[in-house]
């Protein structure tokens, strides 16, 4: 079976502009959480979604905003980039307790 | 709140020694504490889940312990390989909840 994958790989965006990056779970995994990892640091939780209604919500302002649709698979988006917003972004799926991630998406910010 | 520490941030030992890295977790009414392993660049590799009811979980070479009243979770390497280099995490549940809490990581590099 295929894992968790994240489109796309890389992405460079601007100043101000705003940026959409998908995750497609793991076939069966109902939950979908969103996670914001910048240089040598632990990942930070940012939403999580199950059954396509929001669980979970970081310390993250209403900039990033996320949606699950009837398929699973779910959508990150952040308005109105800031520098700060360079990161890697990591979608994971879960059936129960154990959480499996993607492979990521790099998102820079110039 | 839960937070979780993992000390040393990085960790350089020779090919072939056994080796030990921390993970500490304030919050002692844990329902579960995953290891993870991450390659420069990429995504989460799920190692060992141990759930709150056991004390410890092994899987080839690893072997992930938890002690609640301390505090505290181990992952044990045995036979470290270069392969085994990367940066290995550990997180938390915060309730029971999908919100992971993470350490910091702690960077291992294993020398030829």
């Amino acid at each position: 079976d295929a894992g968790v994958t994240q489109s796309p790989t890389h992405l460079i965006k601007t100043r101000g502009q705003q940026v959409t990056l998908r995750c497609s779970p793991i076939s069966g995994h109902k939950s979908v959480s969103w996670y914001q990892q910048v240089l040598g640091q632990g990942p930070q939780f940012i939403f999580q979604y199950y059954e396509k209604e929001e669980r979970g919500r970081g310390n993250f302002p209403d900039r990033f905003s996320a949606r699950q649709f009837p398929n699973y698979s779910s959508e990150l988006n952040v308005n109105a980039l800031l520098l700060g917003d360079s990161a890697l972004y990591l979608c994971a799926s879960s059936l129960s307790y154990e959480q499996y991630f993607g492979p990521g998406t790099r998102l820079t910010v110039t | 709140k839960q937070e979780v520490t993992q000390i040393p941030a990085a960790l350089s030992v020779p090919e072939g020694e056994n080796l030990v890295l921390n993970c500490s977790f304030t919050d002692s009414a844990i329902y579960n504490l995953q290891w993870f392993r991450q390659d420069p660049g990429k995504g989460l590799t799920s190692l060992l889940l141990i759930q709150s009811s056991q004390r410890e979980q092994t899987s080839g070479r690893l072997n992930a312990s938890l002690d609640k009243s301390s505090g505290r979770s181990t992952l044990y390497i045995a036979a470290s390989q270069p392969g085994d280099s990367a940066t290995y995490l550990c997180a938390s549940p915060a309730g029971q909840g999908g919100k992971l809490i993470f350490g910091q990581g702690t960077e291992l590099s294993v020398k030829p």
